[in-house]
């Protein structure tokens, strides 16, 4: 299948300041990536959907200020968490979708784990 | 709304154990549906899918029907290895949306 590279796998930073996270779609072009926030021994939560070129698509109740999304190319997206604090200590996972087929699967990243002290 | 509903886990076995997690799913249309498994510290992969009714995905020993009378999709092995220990998430897709709706996630662990 499609790789999906996501870096960096673990990030360690102060609180108030930020942290960019990069996903990339190596051997395809993705026209949409996901970006899912998970916590401990729980679900993946949907944070935003970004199309390439175009604004991200923010669920509701996920801050845009706090929560920056750039897919500046359709290889790659970053989720910046800007000011973060410790409760934004997660991990979050990118998928990426090859075209806008419905079934098409969606290839996902390793992961960032991120702790903000 | 669609949702996904997945039974609690842990889910703890000895190896060669037959497995059965449960998916059930509510959905306005006919969404296709995803096991996915996700090891420690990483990412999620996809495991099968299938995209209609009675559509059967097999992958890795594990299989999954789709069954739409019961709006279910369970995933079964007959003979589980403590290399399947992981999270297994079931996951659907509605023609009208691109977004994945995840269900809470299964913990399976194998005993040696």
């Amino acid at each position: 299948g499609a790789v999906v590279s996501q870096h960096p796998s673990r990030v360690i930073c102060k609180s108030g300041t930020s942290v960019k996270i990069e996903c990339r779609s190596l051997d395809f072009q993705a026209t949409t990536m996901f970006w899912y926030r998970q916590f401990p021994k729980q679900s993946l939560m949907l944070m935003a959907t970004s199309n390439e070129g175009s604004k991200a698509t923010y669920e509701q109740g996920v801050e845009k200020d706090k929560f920056l999304i750039n897919h500046a190319s359709l290889t790659l997206s970053t989720l910046t968490v800007t000011s973060a604090h410790p409760e934004d200590s997660s991990f979050y996972i990118c998928s990426a979708r090859a075209d806008s087929v419905m079934n098409t699967e969606a290839f996902f990243g390793q992961g960032t784990r991120l702790t903000v002290v | 709304g669609n949702s996904v509903t997945q039974m609690e886990g842990p889910v703890t076995l000895s190896e060669e154990a037959f497995l059965t997690i449960n998916c059930t799913y509510t959905a306005t249309g006919y969404p296709s549906l995803f096991w996915y498994v996700q090891y420690p510290g990483e990412g999620l992969q996809l495991l099968l899918k299938a995209t209609k009714a009675d559509d059967k995905g097999s992958n890795k020993g594990f299989e999954a029907t789709y069954r739409k009378e019961t709006t279910s999709f369970h995933l079964e092995k007959g003979s589980v290895q403590v290399s399947d220990s992981a999270v297994y998430f079931c996951a659907l897709l509605m023609d009208s949306s691109y977004k994945l709706i995840f269900g809470s996630g299964t913990r399976l662990l194998v005993r040696p």
